[in-house]
């Protein structure tokens, strides 16, 4: 059975610090793997998509990796701001694309 | 396009009480999913479809039933509600081949009393 793992379970940050977001899964056959940003009673976004054959994504400030012989991803936000402050979800996707989540990282960005 | 809709946005129900929640989409996506997110928790699967007329079990199906009778439409329907069931839930697509990402709803808040 699919695990999915994200530390740490909150992060505060100042504005302008670039930070790093990290993402762990137990079974390395997955077909990809999503970050999505949840704003306080919203739903779901979806910031970067990595298939299982790429390495990284990038949209932005936001640059995400997969190492999947590792069971391990990274979000990388740079110069953060205020506005990124939400709860951030990892998700891997196995058969049928179903998605397995993280319980996620809430970061806040204090100005 | 509208992208992946849902009603309602929010639902009281007494136990033993049943009721449909509602998704559509207008992506022409072959594949949708039901999750619910409960508090400080991720998104876990309920039920799934992969195109009109096939659905199967997610990780938390007890309690829920589905239906999909169009590429659009994938309803989640509650028998006998209870207070276990009070959550958010959150429907999703994504296309039969290639990327396979998902878009979401914005999700029902149910509390079940």
């Amino acid at each position: 059975k699919q695990e999915v793992t994200q530390i740490p379970a909150a992060l505060s940050v100042p504005e302008g610090e670039n930070l790093v977001l990290n993402c762990s899964f137990t079974d390395s056959a997955i077909y990809n793997l999503q970050w999505f940003r949840q704003d306080p009673g919203k739903g779901l976004t979806s910031l970067l998509l990595i298939q299982s054959s790429q390495r990284e994504q990038t949209s932005g400030r936001l640059n995400a990796s997969l190492d999947k012989s590792s069971g391990r991803s990274t979000l990388y936000i740079a110069a953060s701001q205020p506005g990124d402050s939400a709860t951030y979800l990892c998700a891997v996707g196995g058969s049928n694309y179903k998605l397995t989540f993280g319980k996620g990282t809430l970061l806040t960005v204090n100005p | 396009n509208a992208g992946v809709t849902q009603t309602p946005k929010f639902r009281i129900l007494k136990i033993g009480q049943s009721m449909t929640l509602q998704c559509t989409q207008d992506m022409n996506h072959n594949y949708m999913y039901w999750y619910r997110q409960d508090p400080g928790m991720g998104l876990k699967l309920i039920y799934y479809s992969v195109g009109a007329g096939i659905t199967d079990k997610g990780e938390v199906p007890n309690g829920y039933n589905v239906s999909r009778s169009t590429t659009e439409d994938f309803p989640l329907r509650l028998e006998l509600a209870a207070p276990s069931q009070t959550s958010v839930y959150f429907c999703a697509s994504s296309l039969q081949t290639g990327v396979g990402e998902q878009f979401f709803g914005p999700g029902t808040r149910l509390t079940v009393l």
